[in-house]
C-alpha cells in the first residue's frame, strides 16, 4: 500500500482566514481525492485531483472555498479558504492503490478546528 | 442511486469473543467492489477487507471475513477473537469502477476487556 502523509496533522484558526493542507504520496499515482468528514459523520468527497489538470468538485463544494493545487504525481494540497466554525472537520486524502484501483489508501488526516 | 447501510450505530463485544457488523447496500449494478474501512482514534482510516462482486468466495485477513450475499445485498464483517485494538469506527463502503466511494455511517466498536 502507499505510504501518505498529511501536514499538518491538527490546527486551530480563526474565522475568516484560510488553511493550506499538504499531502504526500511515496509513489507516483494518477488520482488522488479530498474528503470532509464533519465531527461524528461519515467522509464526503470534496473533489477528485489529476495531475495537469482543474480538479473535479463535487456538489456543494466550489473551487472557490476549496481551492486544490495538483503540481505533481506525488503532492496536492487543499485550502480551506475563508474559514467558520462550519469548516471544524477533518480533512483526508486519499489514492487509489496501483495494484487495485478501484481501492482506497488514506492518509493519516488533519484535524480543523474553526473558532 | 447507491447507497450503503450500516443499521448498528453502536456494538460492544467481549474481548476474544466473535462480533458481527451489518452492511446492506442498494444498486442496480453487476459489477462492484466493497469495503470495510477501520477507523481508530487516531482517525486515520485504514483498509480491513475487500471483495469483489463477481467472486463467490468471501474475503478473509486473518482475524477479519466477511459475509457477502450479492442477492440480499448483504456485506456482513465477522471479526474473531476481538482484540482491544480492534476498538474503532468502522466504516462499510462501495463502489464501481471509476466513480467515487459510498461509504455507511459507520458502527462504532467497543472492546470489552
Amino acid at each position: 500500500s502507499a505510504v501518505i502523509s498529511q501536514k499538518p496533522s491538527r490546527d486551530i484558526c480563526q474565522r475568516g482566514t484560510s488553511l493550506t493542507i499538504q499531502c504526500q504520496v511515496d509513489s507516483q499515482v494518477t488520482m488522488m481525492f479530498w474528503y470532509r468528514q464533519q465531527p461524528g459523520q461519515s467522509l464526503t468527497l470534496i473533489a477528485t485531483a489529476n495531475q495537469g489538470s482543474e480538479a473535479t468538485y463535487e456538489s456543494g463544494f466550489v473551487i472557490d472555498k476549496f481551492p486544490i493545487s495538483r503540481p505533481n504525481l506525488t503532492f496536492s494540497t487543499l485550502t480551506v479558504s475563508n474559514m467558520s466554525p462550519e469548516d471544524s472537520s477533518i480533512y483526508l486524502c486519499s489514492v487509489e492503490a496501483r495494484e487495485y484501483q478501484e481501492t482506497q489508501y488514506f492518509g493519516p488526516g488533519t484535524r480543523l478546528l474553526v473558532l | 442511486a447507491q447507497t450503503v447501510t450500516q443499521s448498528q450505530p453502536e456494538m460492544s463485544v467481549q474481548e476474544a469473543e466473535t462480533v458481527t457488523l451489518s452492511c446492506t447496500y442498494d444498486t442496480s449494478e453487476s459489477d462492484y467492489y466493497l469495503f470495510w474501512y477501520k477507523q481508530p482514534p487516531s482517525r486515520q482510516m485504514i483498509l480491513v477487507i475487500r471483495q469483489e462482486a463477481y467472486k463467490q468466495q468471501n474475503a478473509t485477513e486473518n482475524r477479519f471475513s466477511v459475509n457477502f450475499q450479492k442477492a440480499a445485498k448483504s456485506f456482513s464483517l465477522k471479526i474473531s477473537d476481538s482484540q482491544l485494538g480492534d476498538a474503532a469506527m468502522y466504516f462499510c463502503a462501495y463502489r464501481i469502477r471509476d466513480d467515487k466511494i459510498i461509504f455507511g455511517k459507520g458502527t462504532r466498536l467497543h472492546i470489552l476487556p
